[in-house]
């Protein structure tokens, strides 16, 4: 159980492109997703809380302009990073925290890694 | 001090041993403790959760938490060598706003 799908694992293009990835939860229904970013050799960094049905809640310093966050369902969320550059390439991962607090675990997606030229 | 400290290692440890990792967190007022395995190129993986003082066993692995020394480990008995990968413990901080803090990740290598 818990299962979260995160689409597309890789994306390659150009620079000024917008990308859109998906979160899904599987098997649960996720209130809260989490969308996080990974250098090659650092541990993760948050970059935004999701809310089903409110605006997502961004940590200090990442553009909410430049990372738009929508999470319509308790299913479904996205981050979409528009006209992407080259220091936007990263691992981009997604996570889901099951119902029923705070302390339950969070589940993550396979992630995306995105490269633009 | 970080909010959550590991030794980045990497951790040698033969096959069949037990490998032992230790997680030390700031924030007294934390009430769930994770550890996360990350293969290389992958994303991480829940192993263990662990909400009161003492040990939970699952399989091979162990969790210990202590949360009057702020301290939790993970102890992975006969290693294998597919258990190289980077274990990455991780807090639930209500200073933090209730998310997740993450160490930097211990690296264990096992060898056959």
């Amino acid at each position: 159980g818990a299962v979260v799908s995160q689409h597309p694992s890789r994306v390659i293009c150009k620079s000024g492109t917008s990308v859109k990835i998906e979160c899904r939860s599987l098997d649960f229904q996720a209130t809260t997703m989490f969308w996080y970013r990974q250098f090659p050799k650092k541990s993760l960094m948050l970059m935004a809380t999701s809310n089903e049905g409110s605006k997502a809640t961004y940590e200090q310093g990442v553009e909410k302009d430049k990372f738009l966050i929508n999470h319509a369902s308790l299913t479904l969320s996205t981050l979409t990073v528009t006209s992407a550059h080259p220091e936007d390439s990263s691992f981009y991962i997604c996570s889901a925290r099951v119902s029923g607090g705070s302390n339950q675990p969070q589940h993550f997606g396979d992630g995306t890694r995105l490269s633009i030229l | 001090q970080k909010e959550v400290e590991q030794n980045s290692g990497p951790l040698s440890v033969p096959e069949g041993a037990i490998a032992s990792l230790n997680c030390t967190y700031s924030d007294r007022g934390s009430q769930s403790f994770f550890w996360y395995r990350q293969y290389s190129g992958k994303s991480p993986e829940l192993i263990m959760s662990i909400y009161s003082n003492g040990d939970k066993e699952d399989g091979r692995f162990t969790a210990q938490l202590n949360k009057a020394s702020q301290y939790v480990s993970l102890l992975i008995r006969d290693s294998q060598p597919s258990d190289s990968a980077t274990y990455l413990c991780a807090v639930n901080s209500p200073a933090a706003g209730n998310k997740l803090t993450f160490g930097g990740g211990t690296r264990v290598l096992v060898k056959p």
